[in-house]
């Protein structure tokens, strides 16, 4: 199976700042990678899928590119209620795999 | 309202089975391929199992293929999983989650979850 590894495990960062997730693949997945938030007691959130593309109702500072093994998560200003764990999915290969997550907090 | 609620969790002992189900409700059913999706407690996210429209197509992890059964029912806008033969590592909040577009791979909607916990 596709393995996800994100990096870091942890971003300590302040409210206005500039967040940047990283994801790298095992194996190409095309452009076929996903973005979820999830904050504590909550349930997944989709972000971002097929790489660019924002779900409806994500805000436009967050962003989403890279394509085959290598992909990245930009949030441009970090807003309070962004400090949450995201996890990065390919459906490039069943089984769909989501990498371990990224743990943004506030600094 | 758009949602799906998901029931049927519990204790199990291993060996034992359980069946989830997913009520949704506020978009055509059958127009969209169903997904469990699992996080164990204080874990990371795992795919369980997909089901396309029609039921034209089933999704299983190697690891569950002789043990789950995901199924569907759009008269009754229902989605099922069929799990027998639990073990230890089964334990999780199990999610029931909508691929938008009639796709594959992505969740754009997702219930609260039924915690299965397996444990002698």
């Amino acid at each position: 199976e596709i393995v996800l590894t994100q990096s870091p495990a942890t971003l300590s960062l302040s409210p206005g700042e500039r967040a940047t997730l990283s994801c790298r693949a095992s194996q190409s997945v095309s452009n076929y990678l996903a973005w979820y938030q999830q904050k504590p007691g909550q349930v997944p959130r989709l972000l971002i899928y097929d790489t660019p593309n924002r779900a409806t109702g994500t805000p436009a500072r967050f962003s989403g590119s890279g394509s085959g093994t290598d992909f990245t998560l930009t949030i441009s200003s970090l807003e309070p209620e962004d400090f949450a764990i995201y996890y990065c999915q390919q459906r490039s290969k069943w089984p769909w795999t989501f990498g371990q997550g990224t743990k943004v907090e506030i600094k | 309202e758009v949602q799906l609620v998901e029931s049927g969790g519990g204790l199990v002992k291993p060996g034992g089975s359980l069946r989830l189900s997913c009520a949704a409700s506020g978009f055509i059913f059958s127009s969209y391929s169903m997904n469990w999706v699992r996080q164990a407690p204080g874990r990371g996210l795992e795919w369980v199992s997909c089901i396309s429209t029609r039921s034209e197509h089933l999704y299983y992890r190697d690891s569950d293929r002789d043990r789950f059964t995901i199924s569907r029912d759009d008269a009754r806008n229902s989605l099922y999983l069929q799990m027998n033969s639990l073990r230890d590592d089964d334990t999780a909040i199990y999610y029931c989650a909508r691929a938008p577009g009639g796709g594959f791979g992505v969740a754009d909607l997702w219930g609260q979850g039924t915690l299965v916990t397996v444990s002698s």
